[in-house]
This record gives structure tokens, sequence and C-alpha cells, in this order.
């Protein structure tokens, strides 16, 4: 079945670094957009950063821009997120979802989400 | 960026009742308006994509509407299942924005 599992969360020191992993499978995953979305503890959801099908492409939010960047490995399958500068208010859990466009340079709906890595950003 | 406004941000309801959660962008996004339920713990769910369209295997008691600015969900008779957090949220432009959430409670 169509899934994604992220990895690579864990606790951090202010200015501190670390690198996302969201492993996918059950779908041909060169073929669409995929999205970096984040939830602060008791919180609504954010989008952060989202890469088009063939990586020509990346866009990110306001709060990650020059901070953070999003890549991919189609031949693993993978999507990548490396956090670097980390403020305490980067806090969240990170969730990796695929878009429902094929092939396409412009996002449409968040279809199938991944279950999250939490990050903590303290010291 | 585009700014996405949910009302209400939480709800109290019945099973059996009709309810409606309305979204308003801060400029037009023509129908390329998507809504999510999320249940505690859980990851979002994907309940309509184009404004009005039901993405597979979600029960026809949803439904969305809207164009332009102003969209609604509705769900025409809630269900024990649908106690959830709804939210809204824009694809008009590549910087994706959400709306800040629905509470829908008993």
């Amino acid at each position: 079945q169509v899934q994604l599992v992220e990895s690579g969360g864990g606790v951090v020191q202010p200015g501190g670094s670390l690198r996302l992993s969201c492993e996918a499978s059950g779908f041909t995953f060169s073929s669409y957009g995929i999205h970096w979305v984040r939830q602060a503890p008791g919180k609504g959801l954010e989008w952060v950063a989202f890469i088009l099908y063939d990586g020509s492409n990346q866009y990110y939010a306001d709060s990650v821009k020059g901070r953070f960047t999003i890549s991919r490995d189609n031949s693993k399958n993978t999507l990548y997120l490396q956090m670097n500068s980390l403020k305490s208010e980067d806090t969240a859990v990170y969730s990796c979802a695929k878009d429902l466009a094929v092939q396409s340079s412009n996002s449409d709906a968040l279809h199938i989400w991944g279950q999250g890595t939490m990050v903590i950003v303290s010291s | 960026d585009i700014q996405m406004t949910q009302s209400p941000s939480s709800l109290s309801a019945s099973v059996g009742d009709r309810v409606t959660i309305t979204c308003r962008a801060s400029q037009s996004i023509s129908v390329h308006l998507n809504w999510y339920q999320q249940k505690p713990g859980k990851a979002p769910k994907l309940l309509i994509f184009a404004a009005s369209s039901l993405q597979s295997g979600v029960p026809s008691r949803f439904s969305g509407s809207g164009s332009a600015t102003d969209f609604t969900l509705t769900i025409s008779s809630l269900q024990p299942e649908d106690f959830a957090t709804y939210y809204c949220q824009q694809s008009s432009i590549n910087h994706l924005t959400f709306g800040g959430g629905t509470k829908v409670e008993i």
C-alpha cells in the first residue's frame, strides 16, 4: 500500500542542525511532488516546503526560507529536509505528504501523509 | 502569501446535526481549495479537493462548495466518528497555506 515513513527527528540545541528523511513505498515516487508540513504541539498545520516530482523546483514557507532545504533522491524513493539554524519555534511534528497531482508543476492537494517525526529544539 | 481564515474555531454539535464550516481566502483562489480531517494523534486525511470533489472513500455526507474567496464544508448528518478538527488549505500557488482549524466537539 502507499506509505510514507519519516525519520531523523530528535532533540537539538538552538542554532543546531538536523536532517529528516521520508521513505516512500507503494507508488511511483518519481511521478509526484512531495511536501513537508509541521504541527507544533497543540497547534494547527503549517506548510513548510514543497519539491516537484523531478526535483527541478523547490518552494518554502517564509518562516524557514534560507534555513531549510528540501531535496529528493528518486533512485532511493526518499525525500529529505535539511534543517539548519534551528530555533525553538521550529519545535513540531514534521510530516511528509504526497501530492495528488501526477507529474505536475503545480500542487493539487496533500493526498497521503506520513505519521511524522518529532523535532524538539531546546537547550 | 494567501491568508486563509476559518470560522468558527470550534463548535459543539450532536450526532445527526448538520454542520457547516467556512473558509475565506485573502484573495481569489478560484477552486484551489482542499479540506482535511484530523483526529488526535493521527495524520490529516484529505476529504475534499478542488473545492467540491469528494476524495475516494470519503462518505457522501461530506460536501464542499464555493469559489474565489468563500468556501464551505458541510457535514449533512454528523456521525460519532466525525468529531475531529477540520482544516482548509489553498493550493492556488505553490506556497500553500492552511486555515487555523475548526474543532468539532460534542
